[in-house]
């Protein structure tokens, strides 16, 4: 199965900066990945689909222009979230999918992100 | 819309018991399930599938099943031990590629 590192692992920021997360497929050439957030004892809600090559897809109600993804090759897809907020403040989560349709799906440790 | 439904109460059995976990889902039957661990503060990660033509699919003390009858999912682990106290996740596929959508999750304490 693929390794999924995903760092940093925890992040505090000032309300109105951004903050950069990263996903990276150790030992998986992944043209996708998709990133989630869970909010606490909630289930993970996928925010959008990164695309190697091209824009990514969002799914509704997430802000593209807050939640800024670039998947810059087959194994690095970053998460930017601009200008945070508090009601950002969640765990957001990347995962590689499998290699086949209905195959399991490798996620990455998530990242903490608490905005003050 | 597709919805996955987990029992949100957490569990709570002895150790040496054997956990239920249950998952139902709406609409129609999705090819496949999908099951994962996930302790605080990780990231999910695989337990187990089980296709819409399987009844049961085992590994090791886990043991899951699919009733597209009842529109349901039961996810068993036997002789529990405290090590496997963590939230359990269903999934099922949404849409097309490997988009899931997950539970809600259930936590499970296996207490001494």
């Amino acid at each position: 199965g693929a390794v999924v590192s995903q760092h940093p692992s925890r992040v505090i920021c000032k309300s109105g900066t951004s903050v950069k997360i990263e996903c990276r497929s150790l030992d998986f050439q992944a043209t996708t990945m998709f990133w989630y957030r869970q909010f606490p004892k909630q289930s993970l809600m996928l925010m959008a689909t990164s695309n190697e090559g091209s824009k990514a897809t969002y799914e509704q109600g997430v802000e593209k222009d807050k939640f800024l993804i670039n998947h810059a090759s087959l194994t690095l897809s970053t998460l930017t979230v601009t200008s945070a907020h508090p009601e950002d403040s969640s765990f957001y989560i990347c995962s590689v999918p499998g290699r086949r349709v209905g195959t399991e799906a490798f996620f990455g440790q998530g990242t903490r992100l608490t905005v003050v | 819309s597709q919805k996955i439904e987990q029992n949100s109460e957490a569990l709570n059995i002895q150790e040496g018991k054997t956990a239920t976990l249950t998952c139902n889902y709406t609409n129609y039957s999705p090819a496949y399930l999908q099951w994962y661990r996930q302790d605080p503060g990780r990231g999910p990660v695989f337990l187990l599938l089980i296709r819409e033509n399987e009844k049961e699919k085992r590994k090791e003390r886990l043991k899951v099943t699919f009733d597209t009858t009842l529109k349901q999912s039961l996810f068993h682990i036997t002789a529990s031990q405290p090590a496997d106290s963590a939230t359990y996740l269903c999934a099922r596929l949404r849409g097309g590629g490997n988009k899931l959508t997950f539970g809600t999750g259930t936590q499970l304490k296996v207490e001494l």
